[in-house]
């Protein structure tokens, strides 16, 4: 099962700010939040990932509690491309044979962006 | 940087047939390659991990002798949908991670959507 809950849904008026908010209260001290979308009918794009600080990328921004129970993921200034599912991952402790962790990908949040 | 490619697109094929998609990681080398399906309006399932040069690692209810899973290179995987079906219409997902190391990123490709009549 999926470590995070998203909310299923979420609107933006383009060009304000985009705030996509991602509960994980069960994770790990050694696990990464990631964060990836998919517009539709095409792969998943990586946006940004941390750890523990809060990052900022071209892209957008991600803010990690204290208490890494729960992130934020801002788009600062949203446009219609960005219309997407968007996906919080929590890196999976399963040790794959592989020796690379498993993504568990949950349900997503469905963000429109708004003319 | 960080491309990943996925050859067909999409494919129509016929019940009882094989269909086989290609996995490429276009700028880096890909030590293990990951294969996901997606049903319509659902999230992405895990469906094996791959090594280079190693047999794949399926998940919980994957058939692996239906879905045959070759990594031939560090640039290559390909997955074989043996026998094909009408409930093996999906939109089907590689990607690839450069390392084994904690905190490697992942890098999807386009997908590529089957259509089994």
């Amino acid at each position: 099962d999926a470590k995070t809950t998203q909310p299923p849904s979420m609107d933006c008026a383009e060009g304000r700010a985009a705030n996509l908010p991602c509960n994980h209260s069960t994770i790990s001290g050694n696990e990464y939040v990631y964060w990836y979308r998919q517009i539709h009918s095409q792969g998943p794009q990586y946006i940004i990932h941390g750890l523990k600080n809060n990052e900022t990328n071209e892209m957008a921004s991600l803010i990690i509690t204290e208490d890494r129970k729960s992130s934020t993921l801002i788009l600062p200034h949203a446009t219609l491309r960005d219309t997407a599912v968007y996906y919080c991952i929590v890196r999976a402790t399963v040790f794959s044979t592989s020796g690379t962790y498993k993504y568990i990908f949950g349900t997503g949040t469905r963000l429109k962006v708004l003319a | 940087g960080a491309v990943v490619s996925q050859h067909p697109s999409w494919v129509i094929c016929k019940s009882g047939t094989s269909v086989k998609i290609e996995c490429r990681s276009l700028d880096f080398q890909a030590t293990t390659m990951f294969w996901y399906r997606q049903f319509p309006k659902q999230s992405l399932m895990l469906m094996a991990t791959s090594n280079e040069g190693s047999k794949a690692t399926y998940e919980q209810g994957v058939e692996k002798d239906k879905f045959l899973i070759n990594h031939a290179s560090l640039t290559l995987s390909t997955l074989t949908v043996t026998s094909a079906h009408p409930e093996d219409s999906s939109f089907y997902i590689c990607s690839a991670a450069s390392s084994g190391r904690a905190g490697d990123t992942q890098y999807f490709g386009p997908g590529t959507r089957l259509t089994v009549l």
